[in-house]
């Protein structure tokens, strides 16, 4: 069973801070990581993907993957409170997944004033 | 551009009942992908759509159908519903060659009673 894994929180930063969210997976043959945002009763949102090992970086988000370790974080610079929402880790199975993504069960980030 | 639209929004069935829901994919985006959302299970794989064609599947019984039609809109189907079938379930549209750039729709409330 291909499995990605996440701390359910809450993460709980104050405004301005680094919030650094985690994510492993189980699958070696994964190619493409991606972080979705889901603010609470909306669909998630992509804002992030990454499949090379290092950093990506967009704005006030840093997506980082180390294959080696099959590890997958996201850094969120100068958090504000409109950063408050469930992040969603997803791997995109390996060859011939097709669209599949398998997500993780999500971190709740809280940014507080 | 409309986004991914997804009806109804909100659904009571019994037990036993069947249902069928339906998403309208962005204009374009060839490629639809069902998912499942619960608290306990968080997001789920469904099936995927290409082409009027199902490419991939996730670990769901055989109670849960789909299909796509020429026009790219889905449906999927739950028949004999059982009141673990209660979930948020979301389509996602892609463009092929670009999985990567997955857009959910708001998804559809079903409750089962």
């Amino acid at each position: 069973q291909k499995e990605v894994e996440q701390n359910s929180g809450p993460l709980s930063v104050p405004e301005g801070a680094i919030a650094s969210l985690n994510c492993t997976y189980s699958d070696r043959g994964s190619q493409s990581f991606f972080w979705y945002r889901q603010y609470s009763g909306k669909s998630p949102e992509l804002i992030m993907f990454i499949y090379s090992n290092g950093d990506k970086e967009d704005g006030r988000f840093t997506a980082q993957l180390n294959k080696a370790s099959q590890y997958v974080s996201l850094l969120i610079r100068d958090s504000q409170p409109s950063d408050s929402a469930t992040y969603l880790c997803a791997v995109m199975e390996g060859p011939g997944g097709y669209n599949k993504l398998i997500f993780g069960a999500g971190t709740r980030l809280a940014v507080h004033p | 551009k409309a986004g991914v639209t997804q009806t109804p929004r909100y659904l009571i069935k019994t037990r036993g009942q069947q249902v069928t829901l339906s998403c309208s994919p962005i204009s374009g985006h060839r490629s639809v992908s069902w998912y499942q959302q619960t608290p306990g299970q968080g997001l789920q794989f469904l099936f995927e759509y290409f082409s009027e064609t199902q490419r991939n599947k996730g670990n769901f019984p055989g109670r849960f159908s789909g299909r796509q039609f020429s026009n790219s809109r889905s449906e999927m189907n739950v028949s004999t519903l059982e009141l673990g079938d209660s979930a948020l379930y979301l389509c996602a549209s892609s463009l092929q060659g670009r999985a990567w750039e997955q857009y959910f729709g708001p998804g559809t409330r079903l409750t089962v009673t």
